[in-house]
Order: C-alpha cells, then sequence, then structure tokens
C-alpha cells in the first residue's frame, strides 16, 4: 500500500505569486493535517481535516493560507501573495482515528522557495 | 498551550556509544507522547509512541523512552547507537482530544565512527 504522498517535491516561487500544495494521504483515512518545518520556528502544525467536520484552521499563520480537502481524500494547500517568510517544508499527514493508535503517517514534504 | 522541550539541538556520539535525548513537555493532563524520526531529505516516521499502561516503551531500531509523569519527561534512548541512527529526533505531545501533535524543536543526533 502507498504513503502519503505530496507533489510537488520542491517549488520555487517569486514573492507575490501564489502556489499550491497537493497531498494524498493514505487510503480510507479519515484524519488529514498539515505542518510547516521552517527553520526558525521547527514544526507547526497548521490545519486539519476529519472527515466531514469543519477543519481546524487555529494554526493558519495568516488569511493568506488556506487549505481545502475534496471527497474527504486529496487536500490542497493554497498559499496566496506568498512572501519569502513563507519559504519552509510543507509535511502533510493522515491517520485513521478510528484505530486509536494516534500515530501520523508523514509524506516526504515539499520544499518551497520564495525568491 | 501545550509547549514541548528538548534540550539539546545537538548531540555528537560516537558509534556503539549509548545515548539518551532529552525531552519535557508542560502538562501532564492526558496526554499521548511520541518520538519521530527524520532522516535527511526524507519525511517523518514513528519511533515510537506512549498513550497509556507501562511507562517503558520500546520501538523500532534498539530505541526506548520512559514516560516520567511527575517529571513531564518522556527522554529517548538507545544502549549502543549505530552510524545510520545519524537523523534528526523530534519529541511530540497529543494532549488528549487536541488530536494535532505539538513538536520539539528536534536534536540532531551524528553518530561518528
Amino acid at each position: 500500500g502507498a504513503g502519503v504522498s505530496q507533489s510537488p517535491s520542491n517549488k520555487v516561487t517569486e514573492k507575490g505569486k501564489d502556489v499550491e500544495l497537493r497531498c494524498d494521504p493514505i487510503s480510507g483515512h479519515t484524519a488529514l493535517y498539515w505542518y510547516r518545518q521552517s527553520l526558525g520556528q521547527g514544526l507547526e502544525f497548521l490545519i486539519y481535516f476529519q472527515g466531514n467536520s469543519a477543519p481546524d484552521k487555529s494554526g493558519l499563520p495568516s488569511d493568506r493560507f488556506s487549505a481545502e480537502r475534496t471527497g474527504g481524500s486529496v487536500s490542497t494547500l493554497t498559499i496566496q501573495r506568498t512572501q519569502q517568510e513563507d519559504s519552509a517544508v510543507y509535511l502533510c499527514a493522515s491517520n485513521s482515528r478510528r484505530d486509536r493508535a494516534h500515530e501520523q503517517f508523514f509524506g516526504p514534504g515539499t520544499r518551497l522557495t520564495v525568491l | 498551550a501545550q509547549s514541548v522541550t528538548q534540550l539539546d539541538s545537538q548531540v555528537p556520539v560516537f558509534e556503539e556509544a549509548p545515548v539518551e535525548l532529552r525531552c519535557n513537555y508542560s502538562s501532564s493532563v492526558s496526554v499521548y507522547l511520541f518520538w519521530y524520526v527524520q532522516y535527511p531529505n526524507q519525511g517523518l516516521q514513528l519511533l515510537l509512541k506512549y498513550l497509556s499502561g507501562s511507562t517503558l516503551v520500546k520501538g523500532i531500531n534498539g530505541f526506548e523512552a520512559e514516560f516520567n509523569k511527575s517529571q513531564t519527561s518522556f527522554h529517548l534512548r538507545k544502549p549502543s547507537v549505530h552510524i545510520s541512527d545519524t537523523a534528526e529526533y523530534f519529541c511530540a505531545v497529543e494532549q488528549g482530544g487536541s488530536e494535532k501533535l505539538v513538536f520539539g524543536k528536534g536534536t540532531k543526533l551524528t553518530v561518528n565512527p
């Protein structure tokens, strides 16, 4: 079975441009998370989706960040009007809340560089 | 808010030596504790976790950790490290019901020959 996949693996963009990052969770996993890993801040929670419930957006750093999850599977994280401080590795994770194992399975990440 | 402190940002050790990576968290109220490892240019992989029960938990690759509620600690140990253990290690806490992880800043373990 495939793990969590993310695309692209690397993205270089110019300041002010919009970017979209994609996450394909493990099939059957109802929960999906986005985290950001940067040199200054370490690993930070961004947003959490669970089934059909309203997402927990409490970690999004600004209104330039948004995410959606279509059909309970694939998720897209969108950053509008990118800034240099958005440069980081964006990690996606998924798990099955039903098994109560609490393990999140992480993808390889997307490295975003804003010039 | 929950916080996680990893006291050492870098730990250099020689091959076959024992190692302890330290982790403290801010609240002992109904927490789940995790150690993840990140090899260069890869995602995070779960090493071990504490949910309940025995306070000594064993994980993959010979690692173990002990949950100490009174000291709010969850230190990671390995009795004899290998070159291949060179990686960054992250301690994380999920406060019961929050369904999201709070991570420490990470500890870079470098195993030298």
